[in-house]
């Protein structure tokens, strides 16, 4: 299965954009790219997916690399409640996105 | 909707016992899994479903049993506990191709 890389941990100012790297240089052409966060002692919830182009939702924006090597998660404006593990994954099985590969994910700290 | 749900919360065992850890969902959803997560770690898959009578082994399956009799439940069965399996255990469910949703997680201690 392709693999990602993450920063072991990122620091932010509540209010502020938080711009969270992965880079995934062996991915295959069916793969999605998939970010899902874990707050404390909770498990892990869903926040954005894409396969090519850029995506957004409510929670937060995907930003794909042209050559598809690499994405970033873009919170538009930290809170508290944002501090979490943000893990990036891809899909091993085209476009489901089940038998997920979790990382050690990025801790995200957010400064009040 | 109580989204997925899991029993117990908290569990301690001693080594060489065995149970059952239940997850259920009321979502209809035809996907389900189990993961467990030692600490600072991330999550691996233990045994997935995708669908009622079908079950397949993820990355550690060793020590572990499951089956999913409904598209409801898939519980998940320790045959005979070793300190190695404590964990986090957390179950997932989603549509095929949809988001996964995971219930809070089992703390299960083997002393």
């Amino acid at each position: 299965d392709a693999k990602t890389t993450q920063p072991n941990s990122m620091e932010s100012n509540e209010e502020e954009p938080v711009h969270l790297p992965c880079n995934h240089s062996t991915i295959s052409g069916t793969d999605y790219i998939h970010w899902y966060r874990q707050l404390p002692s909770q498990g892990p919830e869903y926040v954005i997916h894409g396969l090519t182009s850029n995506v957004n939702n409510r929670m937060a924006s995907l930003a794909i690399a042209e050559d598809r090597k690499s994405s970033t998660l873009i919170l538009h404006r930290a809170t508290l409640r944002d501090a979490a593990v943000y893990y990036c994954i891809l899909s091993s099985s085209g476009g489901s996105n089940y038998k997920l590969t979790f990382g050690k994910g990025t801790l995200l700290t957010v400064n009040p | 909707n109580a989204g997925v749900t899991q029993t117990p919360k908290f569990q301690v065992l001693k080594t060489g016992q065995s149970m059952t850890l239940q997850c259920a969902q009321d979502m209809n959803h035809e996907y389900m899994s189990w993961y467990r997560q030692d600490p600072g770690m991330g999550l691996r898959l233990i045994h997935y479903s995708v669908g009622a009578g079908i079950t397949d082994q993820g990355e550690v399956p060793n020590g572990y049993n499951v089956s999913r009799s409904t598209t409801e439940d898939f519980p998940l069965r320790l045959l005979s506990a070793a300190p190695s399996q404590t964990s986090v255990y957390f179950c997932a469910s989603s549509y095929l191709r949809g988001e996964q949703f995971f219930g809070p997680g089992t703390r299960l201690t083997v002393l």
